[in-house]
């Protein structure tokens, strides 16, 4: 099965700074690359996504990158602010007809304001 | 607006004892799935179901089993809690139909098996 693998745990930045959290992923047949954001005590949430037809793409200060000969992936934050603490997640998704993603452990990010 | 939601947000349960856990959605999504969530092992796959009576195993089922009579609803069962199996577990629905199939979670149950 998808193995993925995310680095690093933990990340603490200075606001302002960017932030970049890496994932690999085993699986070739994976297609689709979600990031989710899961802040203290709250559910995860979807905030962006790459398809494996797109190699990046942006959503304001958030961005993803997508390598599929090497098989990993990533998420760029640009000029942090401390509301972007939280718990960020990558999955990947390969399975049968519906996307069952397997997620990667975690990287808890905290700004520092 | 999806809401997922599950029957408890903490649970205390004695080791041995039988528990249900209840999660709920009202976007009549056909996929729903059961996690838990340990620090450092982010968010693991237990069980989903992909349609009414249909379950499928995910990457640790030992020790849980699951219900579905309704599309609405998937019930995660401990037939036998262990303290091993202390934990969040949250629940999470999602349909086929939308592009993006985002997965909607709902608020999570942190269980405690003493």
């Amino acid at each position: 099965g998808e193995n993925v693998e995310q680095h690093p745990s933990t990340l603490s930045v200075q606001e302002g700074d960017s932030a970049v959290i890496k994932c690999t992923y085993s699986d070739s047949a994976s297609n689709y690359f979600p990031w989710y954001k899961q802040e203290l005590g709250k559910r995860p949430q979807l905030i962006i996504d790459i398809r494996s037809n797109v190699g990046e793409k942006k959503d304001q200060r958030i961005a993803v990158t997508l390598n599929k000969t090497a098989k990993h992936f990533s998420l760029h934050i640009t000029e942090t602010q401390p509301e972007d603490s939280a718990v960020y997640f990558c999955a990947a998704s390969s399975r049968g007809g519906s996307y069952i993603p397997t997620f990667g452990r975690g990287t808890s990010l905290i700004v520092h304001p | 607006d999806v809401k997922v939601t599950q029957s408890s947000r903490y649970l205390v349960k004695r080791t041995g004892e039988k528990v249900f856990l209840e999660c709920v959605q009202d976007m009549d999504h056909e996929n729903m799935f059961w996690y838990r969530q340990d620090p450092g092992l982010g968010l693991r796959l237990i069980y989903f179901s992909y349609d009414v009576k249909m379950k499928e195993k995910g990457d640790i089922p030992e020790g849980y089993s699951v219900s579905r009579e309704k599309k609405e609803r998937f019930s995660l069962i401990l037939e036998s809690a262990s303290t091993n199996q202390t934990s969040m577990y949250l629940c999470a629905s999602s349909s086929p139909r939308d592009r993006r199939e985002t997965q909607y979670f709902g608020p999570g149950t942190r269980l405690l098996v003493l």
